[in-house]
């Protein structure tokens, strides 16, 4: 099994609202990943989970909030979001942070939509 | 960190060979180049990697120049699946023990013809 998936495919939220983007590998991967990609704009990194540790946080809003309750699985919290956070999130994993290999397995990612 | 340089679109004949160049003349000696592509709508695919010599692999080959400033990533028979961003990323380590991640550039947008 070689897939990420990720849900719900669609979101659309409130400004009030809080949600949750779910992610889930079983490939036995020790690293994941949250990117935002913007229309037309390549994907930027937001987070890097390693070993079920927050390892890499670019500087994102504390409106996002991420959660790795065991290797397999990654959340993405979202409370009080703005209309321009608006994007599709993608979600990744590999076998860890560190080596020469290190290919990232995307999902489809989740199409968010903040009214 | 390194940065690339990608031409922001290219055409493609069905059937050719797709020559896909990137600049990366600030690499340094122990960094990687990744090749993914992004179909509409869909998640970043892997597609290859190299440090200093040519690789080969089903998808593609990625030829890179000696002084490994530059590379090419070549798809030899293009088909109107491979429509699609392809992007060049040098990896780029983040702190002392955080690891690698993948900072992407703004890519190529590669469109097949029939």
């Amino acid at each position: 099994d070689t897939e990420v998936t990720q849900t719900p495919k669609h979101l659309v939220m409130g400004m009030t609202n809080k949600k949750s983007l779910k992610c889930e590998q079983h490939m036995g991967h020790r690293a994941m990943y949250w990117y935002k990609q913007k229309a037309k704009k390549p994907p930027e990194l937001m987070f890097v989970y390693s070993y079920e540790k927050l390892s890499i946080n670019e500087s994102v809003p504390s409106r996002f909030s991420p959660e790795c309750p065991n290797s397999s699985l990654l959340n993405l919290h979202l409370h009080a979001l703005q209309p321009e956070d608006s994007a599709l999130y993608l979600c990744a994993s590999s076998q860890d942070t560190s080596g020469s290999y290190n290919e990232q397995f995307f999902g489809p990612g989740t199409r968010l939509t903040v009214l | 960190d390194a940065k690339t340089t990608q031409p922001t679109s290219m055409d493609c004949a069905e059937g050719r060979a797709a020559n896909l160049p990137c600049n990366h003349s600030t690499i340094s000696g122990n960094e990687y180049v990744y090749w993914y592509r992004q179909i509409h709508s869909q998640g970043p695919q892997y597609i290859i990697h190299g440090l200093k010599n040519n690789e080969t692999n089903e998808m593609a080959s990625l030829i890179i120049t000696e002084d490994r400033k530059s590379s090419t990533l070549i798809l030899p028979h293009a088909t109107l699946r491979d429509t699609a961003v392809y992007y060049c990323i040098v990896r780029v380590t983040w702190g002392s023990n955080s690891g690698y991640a993948l900072n992407f550039g703004k890519g190529t947008s590669l469109l097949v013809t029939p």
